[in-house]
């Protein structure tokens, strides 16, 4: 079964960089296309973009000039990185796993266990 | 972007109780609808895709249904693990977003 889990920094500082990475094990890391989702109690869940193993990308266009996404197969994770973060990039981040089938359909079925980054100086 | 409206934001119900919670979507998403359940502290978990395939391992009691902008999520008969918040989620066009989520509490 697969497994995710986010590792970085709980804290980061206003207009510095967040940067997460997410591991996966009991699966291979090609074939799906891995997602961040942020969850804060104002906006609830918001998809920040997904990375396919192959490295092609698709970011939220709210988060796109300051977001990449990286992926390294060989050690089967992906990673985030937010430029410029202020108070509202503060929330829980998750990474998840998409799975895409039929007629572009696709569904986030692994998700890791979610890591809390606060913004503060 | 699409934006998901869920109603109602929360509810309360019994155990047994039939309990029905609707997500409508700003513009047409075909059967692109996905529903999660969270529970406190744990990353949502996927109930129903492609608006009523439930997944493997989740009891029949959740169904799914519905079709372009109008969509509901029911539980048959609520059980005690079933309470928790539920969210729709668009996967018609990216950015994919989700709705603002149902609490299903205990009455």
């Amino acid at each position: 079964q697969v497994q995710l889990q986010e590792s970085g920094p709980g804290l980061v500082k206003p207009s510095e960089t967040l940067s997460l990475t997410c591991t996966v094990s009991g699966d291979s890391i090609s074939g799906y296309f891995w997602s961040w989702i942020r969850q804060t109690p104002g906006k609830g869940l918001e998809w920040i973009g997904y990375i396919y193993h192959g490295g092609s990308t698709t970011y939220n266009p709210s988060l796109q000039s300051r977001v990449t996404m990286s992926v390294d197969t060989s050690m089967n994770q992906f990673s985030l990185q937010l430029t410029s973060v202020t108070a509202a990039d503060a929330a829980v981040y998750y990474c998840a796993r998409g799975y895409r089938y039929g007629d572009g359909y696709y569904y986030f079925d692994s998700w890791g266990q979610g890591t809390l980054v606060t913004v503060s100086s | 972007d699409i934006q998901m409206t869920q109603s109602p934001s929360s509810l309360s119900a019994s155990v047994g109780d039939r309990v029905t919670i609707t997500c409508r979507a700003s513009r047409s998403i075909s059967t692109y609808l996905n529903w999660y359940q969270q529970k406190p502290g744990k990353a949502p978990n996927l109930l129903i895709y492609g608006t009523s395939s439930l997944r493997s391992g989740v009891p029949s009691r959740f169904r799914g249904s519905g079709s372009g902008i109008d969509f509901a999520l029911t539980i048959s008969s609520l059980q005690p693990e079933d309470f928790a918040i539920y969210y729709c989620q668009q996967s018609y066009t990216t950015p994919w977003t989700f709705g603002q989520g149902t609490k299903v509490e205990v009455k």
